[in-house]
């Protein structure tokens, strides 16, 4: 089945312990990106990749890094993670930059940070 | 910076009705427009994806229309059912911003038996 898996789907942390919450998919897709979606502020992009070892900044870099060591995965990594990141994430991918290509999501990771 | 908005935030409707959920954007430089489903706790399914040069999109009980000149995209829903309640999200892919999407808040929908 075509998809985008996230894991974990859920998280409890607390304040300054790294985590990473891992993508893949498995439908040969050059892009994939990071959403953080928070109540009143709707879904907001984190990091974006055209490719392997590319990989951009979207609206809220802020406290996130990434890598895209390998095609089919793209995994978010807070360093030191704190309260403010506390967020449903969401992992998304589309086979190219093409206009024709629609986004394809993952199931959600919810992220507390204590 | 382009900002998206769906109006209403919420909807109640009984089952049976066609209805209209709305989205408009503010700047009309976009390549394409894509509405989402939301369901509780789960990630987002595409529904419709429209680009700049069409008109709309249909799909079974769904049609999208997009007015790129206007900012305006419709979503319409025929004959309503109970399992149509959830979300829903529209989208917009501006043309100078890579593959990111600007989203709106959405329109959460309730459709009574």
């Amino acid at each position: 089945e075509a998809q985008v898996t996230q894991n974990p789907r859920y998280l409890i942390t607390v304040t300054g312990k790294k985590l990473t919450v891992t993508c893949s998919q498995n439908m040969n897709h050059e892009y994939m990106s990071w959403y953080r979606q928070d109540p009143g502020l709707g879904l907001r992009q984190i990091y974006y990749s055209m490719n392997v070892e590319v990989t951009d900044k979207g609206d809220v870099p802020e406290g996130y890094k990434v890598s895209r060591k390998e095609k089919r995965n793209f995994p978010l990594i807070l360093e030191s993670p704190s309260p403010n990141q506390t967020s449903l994430y969401f992992c998304a991918s589309s086979f190219s930059q093409s206009s024709y290509n629609e986004q394809f999501f993952g199931p959600g990771t919810r992220l507390t940070v204590l | 910076k382009q900002e998206v908005t769906q109006i209403p935030a919420a909807l109640s409707v009984p089952e049976g009705e066609n209805l209209v959920l709305n989205c408009s954007f503010t700047d009309s430089a976009i390549y394409n427009l894509q509405w989402f489903r939301q369901d509780p706790g789960k990630g987002l399914t595409s529904l419709l994806l429209i680009q700049s040069s069409q008109r709309e999109q249909t799909s079974g009980r769904l049609n999208a229309s997009l007015d790129k000149s206007s900012g305006r995209s419709t979503l319409y829903i025929a004959a309503s059912q109970p399992g149509d309640s959830a979300t829903y999200l529209c989208a917009v892919r501006p043309d100078n911003a890579g593959n990111m999407l600007t989203f709106g808040g959405g329109t959460r929908l309730m459709v009574k038996p």
